[in-house]
């Protein structure tokens, strides 16, 4: 299956600063997800984009969906201490039968 | 209510042996889709059941094999275990199938290692 290219692989960042983080891929995608996982758990939805050029708030963080289908980004705003784990792109597209696909996971580490 | 559980949440087994790994799924939720997440591959999509049926497949040999009962629980087996299938094992459900955009949520997962 596609394999999605997500960067950074890591952060390490100071409570209070911005973070952004992008995937992308070579297919057109229909849909693309961001998730967060925290040590001993599985990952959490924390936005999912359907159209093209989508730009969708929650809370702190801020996901787009690319016009060209082929990426999308996640920006946090403000970091704080919990935003700690890893944040994981994945996405759906039809050749590919809509199964889901992961990228590797963008490692956040936050210095208070 | 009560998120996806999976049983055991960890397994040590050796190689040759077979495991049964199980998944409750939401409330109400009919679809049950495996994952395996290791450090080298990321998060892979093992197959997907709905309605007892499997409904899609990912790109993992025959070893790895999955049922769904009628309460919509599912239990994944596999075979003749290897080195290679120490991961941790994700269930996630959703009230109808993943490929129609129906969000997953997902369980604590099982780690499995092969010794």
């Amino acid at each position: 299956g596609q394999q999605l290219n997500q960067s950074p692989q890591s952060m390490f960042i100071q409570e209070g600063e911005d973070v952004s983080m992008n995937c992308t891929s070579s297919s057109i995608f229909n849909t693309w997800l961001w998730y967060k996982q925290d040590p001993g758990e599985g990952p959490v939805l924390l936005i999912a984009l359907y159209k093209a050029g989508e730009l969708t708030s929650n809370g702190r963080l801020t996901a787009q969906f690319g016009i060209t289908r082929k990426d999308s980004f996640l920006n946090i705003s403000a970091s704080i201490p919990s935003d700690v784990g890893i944040y994981f792109c994945a996405g759906q597209y039809p050749e590919y039968g809509n199964k889901l696909v992961f990228g590797a996971g963008t490692i956040l580490r936050v210095k208070s | 209510k009560a998120g996806v559980t999976q049983t055991p949440r960890y397994l040590i087994k050796t190689r040759g042996q077979q495991v049964t790994l199980s998944c409750s799924p939401i409330s109400g939720h009919r679809s049950v889709s495996w994952y395996q997440q290791t450090p080298g591959q990321g998060l892979q999509f093992l197959f997907e059941y709905f309605s007892e049926t499997q409904r899609n497949k990912g790109n993992f040999p025959g070893r790895f094999s999955g049922r769904q009962f009628s309460n919509s629980r599912s239990e994944m087996n596999v075979s003749t275990l290897e080195l290679g299938d120490s991961a941790l094992y994700l269930c996630a459900s959703s009230l109808g199938l993943s490929y129609s955009y129906n969000e997953q949520f997902f369980g604590p997962g099982t780690r499995l290692t092969v010794l």
